[in-house]
């Protein structure tokens, strides 16, 4: 069983379009998070989530707005995609006192 | 913002051939974290280090933290082609109950056959 699984695994879809990847994890944490890397595989955070609650806000166009239903669920929506949104999203999830963040398989978007 | 800087970022070596990776940081934390990632996967997990002076070693890889230096470093012992990924050292500045992880840009490393 894949621990944080994402879907999908590849998006390819042309600007102007709105789309969703979304994020599950069967690892019973409370915390979930979003990770952009870019073409030059650098790594930056962009939101979290604790127990549905969002507690981290990156400074992230308005265009994304992330969504958690359920503690075990945070979906990332992304409005009037740019070519600059093109990247790998990783999902991630931890549980404190644990200090381990595991992550999932990575969304490759593409934006033509 | 906190500031965290891997070199070298490429890194063509033998095998057999041992090398070290250095990640320096620019802001007190207590929690710095070595990932691997292969091409187009996933981050996997290596190494977390707590405290100053820590040391973790998993086979031919041995991770160490000086908090007071804000450095750590990734030591790679008789590098085997396996070996070959690209590393991430991550620090965690928060005392909260999640993670904020600022990462290096990541070293890759190739080892020759």
């Amino acid at each position: 069983d894949t621990a944080v699984s994402q879907t999908p695994k590849y998006l390819v879809t042309q600007m102007g379009n709105d789309k969703s990847i979304k994020c599950e994890q069967n690892l019973g944490h409370d915390t979930m998070y979003w990770y952009k890397q870019d073409s030059k595989k650098f790594l930056k955070i962009m939101f979290s989530y604790n127990n549905k609650e969002l507690i981290i806000n990156e400074t992230v166009p308005n265009r994304f707005s992330p969504k958690s239903p359920d503690k075990a669920h945070l979906n990332l929506h992304i409005n009037s995609l740019e070519l600059g949104d093109s990247a790998v999203y990783f999902c991630a999830s931890s549980q404190d006192p644990d200090p381990w963040a595991f992550f999932g398989q990575g969304t490759r978007l593409t934006v033509v | 913002e906190l500031k965290v800087e891997q070199n070298p970022l490429f890194l063509s070596m033998q095998e057999e051939k041992n090398y070290t990776i250095y990640c320096n940081y620019s802001t007190t934390s207590d929690r710095l974290y070595w990932y691997r990632q292969d091409p187009g996967k996933s981050l996997e997990s290596l190494f977390v280090l707590l405290s100053n002076g820590a040391v973790k070693q998993e086979g031919r890889l041995m991770a160490s933290l000086d908090t007071k230096a804000r450095l750590s470093t990734l030591h790679i012992t008789a590098a085997v082609h396996d070996l070959s990924a690209t590393y991430f050292c991550a620090v965690d500045p928060t005392k909260y109950n999640f993670n904020k992880f600022y990462f290096g840009s990541g070293t890759k490393l190739n080892v020759k056959p």
